[in-house]
């Protein structure tokens, strides 16, 4: 059974200071993971799939990058409206229909 | 612009009735899918479609039933038999089940009176 493991599940930042969120997983045959964005009474708007251990997208402050365990999502310099939920999912052969969520973890930046 | 939208945005039931939650995409996509997110869990799925006149159970199908008559719709209806039914629910669709990324609606949040 896929499994997707996210820390901290909460973290405080000031504004510009950088940090990192951590998403382990374990899964039969890797096809995707996934990191999305949640603000509060909100669905998930996608950030970022990747594929393949050692690959890395960027999008603003946010890059994602992939190891065969982990996964992590850098925030650099963050800015008050970066603070969300933000969940991480995976996606393995054994059921190729079926994204298996971790918990999330919040993000509170600080002005 | 495309999109998934979902209906209401809040809704209360009391115990013992049905209610049907409404999802419509226009993003052409075939397979859709509902989850259920409560506090301090992630999202769980409900059932999956992956094209019309056909759809699935997921890991929490029971006390839920679905239809899927159009592809852009994909009703959830939530029975008197779910115990627990007051949660945040989520609509999904993507390209297919190859396991790419899931573009998700607002989400209706239901409670239980």
């Amino acid at each position: 059974e896929d499994q997707v493991t996210q820390s901290p599940e909460a973290l405080r930042l000031q504004e510009g200071e950088s940090s990192s969120l951590n998403c382990s997983y374990t899964v039969s045959g890797l096809r995707g993971l996934f990191w999305y964005r949640q603000d509060p009474g909100k669905g998930p708007e996608f950030l970022f799939t990747l594929y393949s251990a050692g690959e890395e997208k960027e999008k603003e402050r946010l890059k994602a990058t992939l190891t065969k365990k982990e996964s992590f999502l850098h925030i650099t310099a963050p800015k008050p409206e970066d603070s969300a939920t933000y969940l991480c999912a995976v996606s393995g052969g054994g059921s190729n229909y079926k994204l298996t969520f971790g918990k999330g973890t919040l993000l509170t930046v600080n002005p | 612009d495309g999109g998934i939208t979902q209906s209401p945005k809040y809704l209360f039931r009391k115990e013992g009735q049905n209610v049907t939650l409404s999802c419509e995409q226009n993003l052409n996509h075939d397979a859709m899918y509902w989850y259920r997110q409560d506090p301090g869990q992630g999202l769980r799925l409900i059932y999956y479609s992956q094209i019309v006149n056909d759809f699935q159970k997921g890991d929490i199908a029971e006390g839920y039933s679905v239809s899927r008559e159009k592809k852009e719709s994909f009703p959830l209806t939530v029975t008197s038999a779910q115990k627990n039914p007051t949660a945040f629910y989520l609509c999904a669709s993507s390209l297919g089940l190859a396991g790419g990324e899931q573009f998700f609606g607002p989400g209706t949040r239901l409670t239980v009176l």
